[in-house]
């Protein structure tokens, strides 16, 4: 167990509508990660806040939005669905953006368009 | 773009043996590499790390070696355990503008490691 937890961990809908994932991090971790997974895809970075503010952009898509709350959780908005948008998501924490400090990654949320 | 890269899908090794995982990087802003290892079901886990400023980095039974001319690095397992079978991940970090750290983190596409006994 991480620390990290996500929910909700499966979560099927349709195209068009709009989902929120949420992450709550390790107590005492002020930085949140954001991650897609997709099948034919390794892991790729969305978004970072640190301490409430964002920090780093990767190629999150515009119908994407996150944001981090003063308790530090932070959500995923993902909105317009498609197809594509099928994948797992993983929220990490650490305890500051500095690389060498260790992400803990929650379990994921499986997200599944139809 | 795929700028960390990890060419080979899966890799079988007996137990006892040695476990050799290969990644190869373009970006030469990468200061800091890690190595994630990930068991279904679950989130990636930490497993070891390397900073540009050195080429080897030992613990316990996994050593990571960092070729920065070649931009390559490699992750050694000896000996290898039924219980390392896991996909594992080569992921780096690069400095954003101005020598800010962030801790973005860019994935290789993962090797799968089975170990038999």
């Amino acid at each position: 167990d991480s620390g990290v937890t996500q929910t909700p961990k499966h979560l099927i809908t349709a195209t068009g509508q709009r989902v929120t994932l949420r992450c709550s991090p390790r107590s005492g971790d002020l930085s949140v990660y954001w991650y897609q997974q997709s099948l034919d895809q390794g892991l790729q970075f969305l978004i970072q806040y640190y301490n409430g503010e964002e920090r780093a952009k990767g190629n999150i898509l515009e119908r994407f939005s996150a944001q981090q709350f003063p308790d530090l959780h932070s959500e995923l908005n993902l909105s317009s669905l498609e197809l594509g948008d099928s994948a797992l998501y993983f929220c990490a924490s650490s305890v500051d953006p500095r690389p060498f400090n260790e992400q803990f990654f929650g379990p994921g949320t499986r997200l599944t368009v139809l | 773009d795929q700028q960390v890269k990890q060419n080979s899908p899966s890799l079988s090794v007996q137990e006892g043996r040695i476990s050799i995982l290969n990644c190869d990087y373009t970006n030469s802003m990468f200061d800091y590499f890690l190595w994630y290892k990930k068991y279904p079901a679950e989130g990636p886990t930490f497993l070891i790390s390397i900073s540009s400023i050195k080429d080897k980095n030992e613990d316990g039974r996994f050593t990571v070696f960092l070729n920065k001319s070649a931009k390559h690095l490699s992750l050694h397992i000896v000996p290898s355990q039924p219980g390392d079978s896991a996909v594992y991940f080569c992921a780096a970090s690069a400095k954003g503008a101005g020598g800010t750290s962030y801790g973005k983190l860019t994935f290789g596409q993962g090797t799968i490691l089975t170990v038999h006994p």
